[in-house]
């Protein structure tokens, strides 16, 4: 049983370009969330979901696409990569509005 | 994750006691969690306190919660080097969404 799993682990990119981060739950859990992890700030919530086709923006949206068109998937876009979105993305799923947070491995992006 | 304000750093030696401080901003939060990241990993669930109680204790962890002062702390007995981590604690904002901490770095030197 998988879990969360992300996708890719590790990325390297060039400015400009876009950029998908696969986020993927084998639980059917219905909220999904996208978080960022930078030295300094912690754990900043970039969008997430309540169910699908319902998204939601989070603290720093700007940048970001998400969409959710079936329940186990959220994938997260930037549509064109800057260097301020290097980081590490970790993607989260909760089974409804209260209780844990179940994490995925995370993915680091580089961006050039 | 501004709104929720961790010291960045904790070294305690082996065998005594943490205690990591987090203050919040949503006096309406219902819970508020204490979170656990090892290296290289994602965050794991250590325990949780109901905005409703004062302190709850789980083995060697105490949380104690003031919600005059939106201060909610974690102390771990006995800190092992197992225990070396990052924690985090967040706060559930209105029903759906939980916003973390900056996040502490606890290194245990033997």
């Amino acid at each position: 049983d998988a879990g969360i799993t992300q996708s890719p682990r590790y990325k390297i990119t060039e400015t400009g370009r876009q950029v998908t981060l696969m986020c993927h739950q084998t639980w059917s859990h219905s909220y999904m969330f996208w978080y960022r992890q930078d030295l300094g700030h912690g754990l900043r919530l970039i969008y997430y979901s309540a169910a699908a086709d319902i998204t939601d923006k989070g603290e720093v949206p700007d940048g970001y696409v998400v969409s959710r068109s079936k329940t186990e998937n959220f994938p997260l876009t930037l549509e064109s990569a800057t260097r301020s979105q290097t980081s590490v993305y970790f993607c989260a799923t909760r089974e409804g509005p209260t209780g844990e947070l179940f994490f995925g491995e995370g993915s680091r992006l580089t961006v050039l | 994750g501004e709104d929720v304000e961790q010291s960045l750093f904790l070294s305690v030696r082996e065998g005594d006691s943490s205690v990591i401080n987090c203050t919040y901003t949503d006096s309406s939060s219902t819970y508020l969690y204490w979170y656990k990241q090892e290296p290289g990993a994602g965050l794991q669930l250590l325990t949780y306190i109901f905005s409703n109680m004062d302190m709850k204790q789980d083995q060697r962890l105490t949380v104690l919660l003031n919600k005059k002062d939106k201060h909610l702390s974690l102390r771990i007995a006995d800190t092992q080097t197992g225990d070396s981590a990052i924690y985090f604690c967040a706060e559930s904002m209105g029903t759906d969404k939980l916003i973390f901490g900056t996040g502490t770095r606890l290194q245990v030197f033997p």
